[in-house]
């Protein structure tokens, strides 16, 4: 079946610091990629996404490229801030159940001044 | 604003209460969701309607019963609930093209549940 492996939080970071969390993901066919960021009290919002092997998807700074060979989907920004701070949430949604996003476990990231 | 309202945001209930949970999606999207988020938990599946009709059921427990009326509306019907149920439901709409293949899903904010 579909998984999807984060790293483990909390990540704690300082402003202005390169943030990564790692996504690695198990699926059958080509699925779609995406990472979701949800903010204290409230929903998922899509932050950005991959249909693609090679695809790089990107949005206020983050960016994550699709990498078919090592089956990852790695989420950077060079330099974030302390409004980044939220719980980030790596998604699949393969070709062969298009409805079904498959998330991970979520990654608290906490940015300090 | 996300164009995904849900309501109430918060509730609190006894096991023996009957309450519905409200959707609204603002998007023109033609399907709609209902995920489960438990702490340490990834977001679970629970419901899909598509055109209105009910696509997918991931072995929900008939304590929880989904209403779709119309391509803009959804509501969970709760009755009978356990502790373990508390969580955050989260409501989400896409358009769902012809062969089956979904667009993104936009989240709303959540009802954060809790059952005394």
């Amino acid at each position: 079946g579909n998984s999807v492996t984060q790293m483990e939080g909390p990540v704690t970071l300082s402003e202005e610091a390169f943030l990564t969390i790692n996504c690695t993901y198990t699926a059958t066919g080509y699925p779609s990629l995406f990472w979701y960021v949800q903010y204290p009290g409230e929903g998922l919002q899509l932050l950005l996404k991959a249909t693609k092997a090679d695809d790089k998807g990107s949005n206020k700074g983050f960016e994550a490229t699709y990498r078919k060979e090592t089956t990852s989907f790695h989420l950077e920004k060079g330099s974030v801030q302390v409004s980044d701070s939220a719980v980030y949430f790596c998604a699949l949604r393969s070709s062969g159940s298009a409805r079904q996003l498959t998330f991970g476990s979520g990654t608290q990231l906490t940015v300090l001044p | 604003e996300t164009g995904v309202t849900q309501t109430p945001r918060h509730l609190v209930m006894g096991m023996t209460n009957k309450k519905s949970l409200k959707c609204e999606q603002h998007l023109g999207h033609n399907a709609m969701y209902w995920y489960k988020q438990s702490a340490k938990k990834p977001l679970e599946l629970m419901f899909v309607y598509s055109l209105e009709e009910r696509v997918e059921n991931n072995s929900v427990p008939s304590r929880f019963s989904p209403e779709c009326p119309n391509s803009s509306h959804l509501f969970l019907h709760l009755h009978t609930l356990q502790p373990e149920d508390s969580a955050l439901y989260l409501c989400a709409s896409s358009q769902d093209a012809v062969l089956g293949k979904s667009d993104t899903q936009y989240f709303g904010p959540g009802t954060r549940l809790t059952v005394l």
